[in-house]
């Protein structure tokens, strides 16, 4: 089946530590997107990429990285910089960028800095 | 950027009762797509409206467009348990972003 692959689902860490979601896609899309949802709030843009070796920074990005070597993956870091981490993480993957079409989302990941 | 207002923020109503969230835009959108997160869960693609005036009907959903392309509303006729959860309206931009409105979390009382 074709979708959309995050790990771990749940992921704990210690304050200062840095920590890389992974996200992989199966579908061939060209685009890729992270987003952060806090509870109770919408969902907000951290980077997004539009072709493999290339992307931007959303709304977000300050205390996070990413990168996108392959087409079918794009991992985040969230940095210690990153001041207050918790959250749901949700990475997407649109079929490409400059038409209008659905977002594929992942099941999540939801991170706990203690 | 690209914003877009969604209201209310959260809707509680009694089983069998009917359910809108609206979103609004101060510009012109090319398109609007709708999302339903179910509690503890993902966003999950509903529809896309392009046309000005564009109604799209699944089910008891019903999507509108508006006239201006500057609005857009979801309908829900008696609602179900099945249909709790956070419906969210998003914009697609030039720079191939999605910025996603807040959403409006339905609650629904058997």
């Amino acid at each position: 089946d074709g979708g959309i692959t995050q790990s771990p689902k749940y992921l704990f860490r210690k304050e200062g530590q840095n920590v890389t979601l992974s996200c992989e896609q199966n579908l061939n899309h060209d685009a890729m997107y992270w987003y952060r949802q806090d509870p109770g709030q919408g969902l907000r843009l951290i980077y997004y990429s539009q072709i493999v070796n290339d992307f931007q920074k959303g709304d977000i990005a300050e205390g996070y990285s990413v990168s996108r070597e392959k087409k079918e993956s794009f991992p985040l870091t969230v940095t210690s910089a990153q001041k207050n981490p918790t959250a749901f993480y949700l990475c997407a993957s649109t079929r490409d960028s400059t038409t209008s079409t659905e977002a594929f989302f992942g099941q999540g990941t939801r991170l706990t800095v203690v | 950027g690209q914003q877009v207002m969604q209201i209310p923020q959260y809707q509680h109503v009694q089983e069998g009762e009917d359910f809108t969230t609206y979103c609004n835009s101060s510009t012109t959108l090319s398109n609007i797509q709708w999302y339903k997160q179910r509690p503890g869960g993902h966003p999950v693609f509903l529809i896309q409206l392009v046309k000005s005036g564009e109604v799209k009907k699944q089910k008891r959903l019903t999507f509108q467009f508006g006239e201006a392309k500057k609005n857009s509303s979801l309908h829900i006729t008696a609602t179900q348990t099945t249909d709790v959860g956070t419906y969210f309206c998003a914009v697609n931009t030039n720079a191939g972003k999605s910025t996603f409105g807040d959403g409006t979390t339905l609650t629904v009382k058997p």
